[in-house]
């Protein structure tokens, strides 16, 4: 059965501080995996990552995936109070199934 | 810029009554999404539909029912709503099922059924 795990589930942190959020799958027919930013309504595109190794940044937030160990963590530095939300993991499987992890809440503190 | 647009954003219903739940998407996309979003469950796939008149079922189709009669619409239809069908839904569409582009998400309607 495909699953996806992401950990934690849920953070607070203060400003400027760094995190890194992790996201562990198992799924047949494994192609890439993307992350997502829901805020208050619906999710956002971060990134899609098909290859291991190849780190892809964009500003504070960059993202990495190891295809041999079927993880990925996407960190983000100098947090704002903006980086508030669910951060979601989805491994892509040619579209048998989508399996969404249960994401990782942020906090970001002031 | 990517527009997809779910009718109602909230919506109230009885036991046993026909829900219908719009979606519609500007980008002439072939595929096309519907997930409920529960706390602890993360997003859950009830059906896609990657052609008009064609769909697929997801991993939780039960108790519901879709149509797609054009391409740019994909209605989820709850046949005799029930309260665990109480949830957040969310539509979605995306270039190709293979997976090279993302997919993009309508705002949610939180569906409730007392």
């Amino acid at each position: 059965e495909d699953k996806v795990v992401q950990s934690p589930l849920s953070l607070v942190v203060h400003e400027g501080d760094t995190v890194t959020l992790n996201c562990s799958y198992e799924v047949t027919n494994f192609r890439s995996l993307l992350w997502y930013k829901q805020e208050k309504k619906a999710p956002t595109f971060l990134f899609m990552l098909t290859s291991s190794g190849i780190e892809k940044k964009s500003g504070r937030l960059s993202s990495i995936l190891d295809k041999k160990e079927l993880f990925s963590i996407l960190n983000i530095t100098a947090t704002q109070t903006g980086d508030s939300a669910v951060y979601l993991c989805v491994p892509d499987n040619y579209g048998q199934n989508f399996v969404f992890g249960p994401g990782t809440r942020l906090s970001v503190l002031p | 810029d990517v527009k997809v647009t779910q009718s109602s954003r909230y919506l109230v219903k009885r036991t046993g009554e026909k829900v219908f739940l719009e979606c519609v998407q500007d980008m002439d996309h072939e595929n096309m999404f519907w997930y409920r979003q529960d706390p602890g469950l993360g997003l859950r796939l009830i059906y896609f539909s990657y052609d008009v008149k064609m769909k697929e079922k997801g991993d939780i189709p039960e108790g519901y029912s879709v149509s797609r009669e054009k391409k740019e619409r994909f209605s989820l239809i709850l046949e005799s709503a029930s309260t665990n069908q109480t949830s957040m839904y969310l539509c979605a569409s995306g270039r190709t099922v293979v997976g090279n582009q993302p997919q993009h998400f309508g705002d949610g309607t939180r569906l409730s059924i007392l």
